[in-house]
């Protein structure tokens, strides 16, 4: 069973872009969250989407939103990106909510998003 | 709101000898508390996971970890570290009926040959 897939790898923006970000899921997976890896701040949990819909949230401004579509695929977009934006940003699924007794959650290998 | 600290930045050990990574957590009840492990370019992995029962939990790769509530840890062991166990270890608390995963600042394992 292939794993998490997290595309692009690597990507440079400058300040005030957008950029989205995509994963797909491990196959059968329905969850899907997104966290934010910087060496000042750690991991942070972004978002949790299950069904196509937001079903939890971390503590990140509205610039950061996201979408999950019918197979479960899910996108996450950053508006008006500043330097501090620049971060390795993991994708995680799970076969439930992972909100539901923290199911166990797989990782994707990251997208390196540089901002200039 | 609960937190995690990992007071060890770095540390290294040599091949075949034992590891212990520290963590301790703070909140007010028993949380999920996990142990991921994260190889340069590479997605985290999750090592073990404990919510209750047996507070000594056997993960992958040979890896224990113990649940010490007068302490508030949770510390990560193993007895023989191979070259393959160098990399990123993190530890995270999950806590609420809100989805709330805080992870710790990560331990860096160096395995000297």
């Amino acid at each position: 069973k292939a794993g998490v897939t997290q595309t692009p790898r690597y990507l440079i923006k400058t300040r005030g872009q957008q950029v989205t970000l995509s994963c797909s899921p491990i196959s059968g997976h329905r969850s899907v969250s997104w966290y934010q890896q910087t060496p000042g701040q750690g991991l942070q949990f972004l978002f949790e989407y299950f069904s196509e819909t937001q079903r939890n949230k971390g503590n990140f401004p509205g610039r950061f939103s996201g979408r999950q579509f019918s197979n479960s695929r899910s996108e996450m977009n950053v508006s008006t990106l500043e330097l501090g934006d620049s971060a390795l940003y993991l994708c995680a699924s799970s076969q439930g909510l992972a909100g539901a007794n923290y199911n166990e959650q797989f990782f994707g290998p990251g997208t390196r998003l540089t901002v200039l | 709101a609960q937190s995690v600290t990992q007071p060890d930045i770095h540390i290294t050990v040599s091949e075949g000898a034992s590891l212990e990574l520290r963590c301790n957590y703070s909140y007010g009840a028993t949380p999920y508390l996990f142990w991921y492990v994260q190889s340069p370019g590479q997605g985290l992995q999750l090592l073990l996971k404990y919510f209750s029962g047996d507070t000594l939990v056997q993960g992958i790769k040979g890896f224990e970890a113990e649940f010490k509530r007068s302490q508030s840890s949770f510390n990560l062991r193993k007895p023989s570290v191979h070259w393959s166990d160098a990399a990123e270890y993190f530890c995270a608390v999950g806590a609420g009926l809100r989805f709330d995963m805080r992870f710790g600042a990560g331990t860096r394992l160096t395995v000297k040959p």
